[in-house]
């Protein structure tokens, strides 16, 4: 079936530092992937996405490339901010899945001033 | 702005009740989508549904259930509520096809405690 694995967290950071958070995915044929973000008190909203193999999404400085050789899709900011605190979450629909999301775990990150 | 809306923040109930979760959207999606979140688990589907009065299951389905009466409004309900179904409850809503395919829409879920 299809699945998503993130990095195990949490994850804090002092602002300005870099984030990388990793995912990889097993999927049927030619996913779409996704990273969703949950800010506190709130509900998940899409953060950025790719849909073929090569692509990179962007969104609020935040990058992902669809790497299909490595079947990851790593999230990453240069430089993060307290406002970028939230749990980050990796996603993929896959084939005829009725746009059916399949998600990771999930990563809390805590950046510090 | 686009919503979802669930009918509650905070939910207790008691373990055998029956116990129904309201979730309404106004985008004129055709997908909408019943989410359960857990520390370390992430979401997972419980039940989902393409078109009105259709519904299929996602991978946790067992001890719940869905209405979809109309396009806008989807129901998720627990037949007889138990202390493991103690959770937070997302709602979702996206498009069928096209590019907004995977852009889904949640509410602000549902904090149910079963005692």
């Amino acid at each position: 079936g299809n699945s998503v694995t993130q990095m195990e967290g949490p994850v804090t950071l002092s602002e300005e530092a870099f984030l990388t958070i990793n995912c990889t995915y097993t999927a049927t044929g030619y996913p779409s992937l996704f990273w969703y973000v949950q800010y506190p008190g709130e509900g998940l909203q899409l953060l950025l996405k790719a849909t073929k193999a090569d692509d990179k999404g962007s969104n609020k400085g935040f990058e992902a490339t669809y790497r299909k050789e490595t079947t990851s899709f790593h999230l990453e900011k240069g430089s993060v901010q307290v406002s970028d605190s939230a749990v980050y979450f990796c996603a993929l629909i896959a084939g005829t899945s009725y746009g059916k999301l399949t998600f990771g775990q999930g990563t809390i990150l805590t950046v510090h001033p | 702005d686009v919503k979802v809306t669930q009918s509650s923040r905070y939910l207790v109930k008691r373990t055998g009740e029956k116990v129904f979760l309201e979730c309404v959207q106004d985008m004129d999606h055709e997908n909408m989508f019943w989410y359960r979140q857990d520390p370390g688990l992430g979401l997972r589907l419980i039940y989902f549904s393409y078109d009105v009065k259709m519904k299929e299951k996602g991978d946790i389905p067992e001890g719940y259930s869905v209405s979809r009466e109309k396009k806008e409004r989807f129901s998720l309900i627990l037949e007889s509520a138990s202390t493991n179904q103690t959770s937070m409850y997302l709602c979702a809503s996206s498009l069928l096809s096209g590019q907004g395919v995977g852009k889904a829409f949640f509410g602000q879920g549902t904090r149910l405690t079963v005692v």
